[in-house]
């Protein structure tokens, strides 16, 4: 049983749009949510992050998006741009005595087009 | 630092061999991971250890799996004997639980393992 899950395996944008990649979990007791980027032969690497406690989180081009009620999360990209083609991983993680374990969603491949 | 160091990056092997993928984390970190990449379920977490003791293996597949942590430098997983649907990408991550810090986890780049 996926606990989160990503229900768009890709995703092609303009170069200069906004990217939305979506993210639905089940499990109401993940207080932690990530997004992790990852590129050809490399290994997934930290995008940005948000509490359960807040609705959004910023830095710079991305911006990720946190609906509770409707277990929903969503990473934005703007303007998205050529090497932002990667996948993208959503995670969420419940807090635990002594590590954060990290559930993955299967992730959505983007493309951004010049 | 020079990351996560996983080895060999590709393994290429006939069924029924015995596989060890190795991992040094990030010097100072506390917790490793390891993960198995498919394109049927993703990144799956298999087993963790924190300070060097599993703490949760009940990703890890089948009695084929094993991994050891026997010191804070160093961690192998062994897939003995290997089967071709063990094909897939196995990740080693690291992080560091502190009382403040968010324990973001760093990945290595991977081993490639192809089972014939």
């Amino acid at each position: 049983d996926q606990q989160v899950k990503q229900n768009s395996p890709s995703l092609s944008v303009q170069e200069g749009r906004i990217s939305i990649l979506n993210c639905d979990y089940t499990n109401s007791m993940f207080d932690y949510f990530l997004w992790y980027k990852k590129y050809p032969a490399e290994g997934p690497t930290f995008l940005i992050s948000i509490s359960s406690i807040k609705d959004k989180n910023e830095d710079g081009r991305f911006t990720v998006f946190l609906n509770k009620s409707a277990k929903h999360l969503s990473l934005h990209i703007v303007p998205s741009q050529p090497g932002d083609s990667a996948v993208y991983f959503c995670a969420a993680s419940v807090t635990s005595g002594s590590a954060r374990q990290l559930t993955f969603g299967s992730g959505t491949q983007l493309t951004v087009l010049p | 630092d020079a990351g996560v160091i996983q080895s060999p990056r590709h393994e290429v092997t006939e069924m029924g061999q015995e596989v060890t993928l190795r991992c040094k984390p990030i010097s100072g970190h506390n917790s490793l991971f390891w993960y198995r990449q498919t394109m049927m379920r993703g990144l799956e977490l298999l087993i963790y250890f924190n300070n060097n003791v599993p703490i949760d293996d009940s990703g890890m597949p089948e009695d084929r799996f094993s991994a050891k942590m026997p010191n804070a430098s160093f961690s192998t997983l062994k897939i003995q004997p290997s089967e071709p649907r063990d094909s897939a990408v196995y990740f080693c991550a690291s992080s560091l639980k502190g009382p403040s810090s968010y324990n973001e986890q760093f990945f290595g780049p991977g081993t490639r393992l192809t089972v014939l």
